[in-house]
Parts: C-alpha cells; structure tokens; sequence
C-alpha cells in the first residue's frame, strides 16, 4: 500500500460526459502527479500540483483539467469524454524534492 | 523534446538466467532518471532515482546504472515473481517535475 489513494476505483460513462477523479496523497507529500495510462501510449504525463498550484504541464488535453485543494487532495476533471479518453488514470505523490513518486492504485475509466 | 525509448519490448528469461534491459535518453539536463516496477493492473512501484553518470544502485537481484545517454537494469539470477513491466522515467531541469516515461519492457521469468 503506497498510502495514496485514488476514487473511484472504476468507473463507465458515455460519451460527451463528464467525470471527476479524486486523488489524496501520502501523509506530508506537497506533490500531486496526475498520469494517462492506455494500451497504446504507456503512462502519459499529465500534470503536477506542489502545495495548491500547477507546477507541470504535460500533454493533457483542453477538456481535461485538474486542481489541488487546501487539504492537499487533488481532483482531475474529465469533460466531453470520448471513447478514446478510456484509460487507466494513475494519481501519484511526492515529497518537496520529487525523487521517488508513490502512485495509487488507478482509476479504470471506459467510455461507452 | 525529452524522449526516453526502453529496450526490449518483451523479455523471456529462464529462472536463474541473468540479463539486462535498457533505456536510452535524451532530456534538457538530467534532474534525475527513474526505474519503476508495474504489475498488472497496478500503479507503478518505485525501485531506483539516478542522477549522474557513473552512478550504480542495488536492491536484492536488481542493479541500475546510468552514462550520459542510457541507463541499464540488470537483473541477476531472476525469480518468477520478478516477472513485471520495469518502467523507465527521466525528469529535465525545467518545468517543475515533468516525468517522461518510456513504454516498458515485459519482463517474464519462467521456472
């Protein structure tokens, strides 16, 4: 158990939807990484958050946005799904210096 | 555009058999480079940070090394339960803590 957790665990929706994905890191971590794993591209950088604000950019698409909150629990927003948006979703956590991310156990998202 | 490319795709090693997987590099200043373990249907377990060349780390069966292009993993004497994808990642000296990972090598290791 990495000590970080994701919800929900699955989740189905249909296309044109939108979904939210919730993410609280280890006890003290600042970081939140949010990740995009499909069959076809591997483990997709998404985004960072250190302590409430963006500090990373990776390919994430306009649709797809995220925040962190002041208890340090992040969500990632999810909008106008399309099946090609089906994926695992990997939160994952770290401390100030970013050496070594714990990541939960995913979010299975299938766009009908 | 930092880019990590690993090799091979898919290994199959016999219980005892030792080898070696690669990851080749290119990123704008190396803050670090990362071997990760990911079993299926699993988020990815830490094994190994990196940080300049020459540096060597050991954990049970599992050695890393890294050049200024590649890094290797190898793997001694493997066990069945080694059998995971092994995830490589670097992260640049910019843009916070942008992490490039590479597609993975499957490894599985036969009794």
């Amino acid at each position: 158990d990495s000590g970080v957790t994701q919800t929900p665990k699955h989740l189905i929706t249909a296309t044109g939807q939108r979904v939210t994905l919730r993410c609280s890191p280890r006890s003290g971590d600042l970081s939140v990484y949010w990740y995009q794993q499909s069959l076809d591209q591997g483990l997709q950088f998404l985004i960072q958050y250190y302590n409430g604000e963006e500090r990373a950019k990776g390919n994430i698409l306009e649709r797809f946005s995220a925040q962190q909150f002041p208890d340090l629990h992040s969500e990632l927003n999810l909008s106008s799904l399309e099946l090609g948006d089906s994926a695992l979703y990997f939160c994952a956590s770290s401390d100030p210096v970013g050496n070594e991310q714990f990541f939960g156990p995913g979010t299975r998202l299938t766009v009908l | 555009e930092d880019q990590v490319t690993q090799s091979p795709e898919a290994l199959r090693l016999q219980e005892g058999e030792s080898s070696s997987l690669n990851c080749s590099y290119t990123v704008s200043g190396l803050r670090g480079l990362f071997w990760y373990r990911q079993d299926p249907g699993k988020g990815p377990e830490f094994l190994f940070t990196l940080y300049s060349a020459g540096e060597e780390k050991e954990k049970e069966r599992l050695k890393a090394t890294l050049t200024k292009k590649e890094s290797f993993l190898h793997i001694t004497a493997p066990k069945p339960e080694d059998s995971a994808t092994y995830l490589c990642a670097v992260q640049g000296d910019t843009g916070g803590f942008k992490t490039i990972f590479g597609a993975g090598t499957r490894l599985f290791v036969k009794a």
